[in-house]
């Protein structure tokens, strides 16, 4: 089942500001992680955080995660126009060591120049 | 690296048709998954495995079938096309948490 529930769905924003997506869940996690995809292509793996982190840094991104509330957050500051993508936040589980993930139904994010 | 490799990047099928969609990593990943990609729904879970010879289903299995033999290979089969399996499928392999992607292939069912 989805797990993973952006909000908002899409966002257009100027180059230069900043883009905050939030991301809600139903049920216990192991981690949860963001990526991005590009028009027509993959999906690509940005972030992760652990359930037992409520923060993390990776160049101009931040995730916040509250998993009391069970939700995340991903801001990208000083956005660029190379920024313009879809985001995805996706749940994970162990599974034979590995992660399986349940991901949301995506941010469509618009970086005016 | 090639990192995830899937063939064909575009298939166009009539109803009733068979076809394989092919995905190989060369990462030496065990775990590899399938999705499908729908306007509006994300990515949604098909079918996945944890190495060779060992799958299970995900969250939307019917009318898919797969097999792996190897552990570079995960071919996704569709024995019996149907227009609800127009979308675009996304092969991954991953070690430990996270998870690589391949380009995609984008099916139309006619």
């Amino acid at each position: 089942s989805q797990q993973g529930e952006e909000d908002p769905q899409a966002l257009s924003i100027q180059e230069g500001e900043n883009a905050t997506m939030n991301c809600s869940y139903k049920t216990s996690i192991n981690n949860l992680q963001w990526y991005r995809q590009n028009s027509g292509r993959g999906l690509v793996h940005l972030i992760l955080i652990r359930s037992n982190e409520r923060e993390k840094h990776s160049g101009r991104l931040r995730v916040t995660l509250d998993t009391s509330k069970k939700s995340s957050s991903l801001l990208i500051t000083a956005s660029r126009a190379a920024d313009t993508a879809s985001y995805f936040c996706a749940t994970a589980v162990m599974y034979y060591g590995n992660n399986r993930l349940a991901f949301g139904k995506g941010n469509q994010v618009v970086v005016i120049p | 690296n090639a990192g995830v490799t899937q063939t064909p990047k575009f298939q166009v099928l009539k109803t009733g048709q068979s076809m394989t969609l092919q995905c190989a990593q060369d990462m030496n990943h065990e775990y590899m998954s399938w999705y499908r990609q729908d306007p509006g729904m994300g990515l949604r879970l098909i079918h996945y495995s944890v190495g060779a010879g060992i799958t299970d289903q995900g969250e939307v299995p019917n009318g898919y079938n797969v097999s792996r033999s190897t552990t570079e290979d995960f071919p996704l089969r569709l024995l019996s096309a149907a227009p609800s399996q127009t979308s675009v499928y996304f092969c991954a392999s991953s070690f430990l948490e996270t998870q690589y992607f391949g380009p995609g292939t984008r099916l139309l069912v006619l």
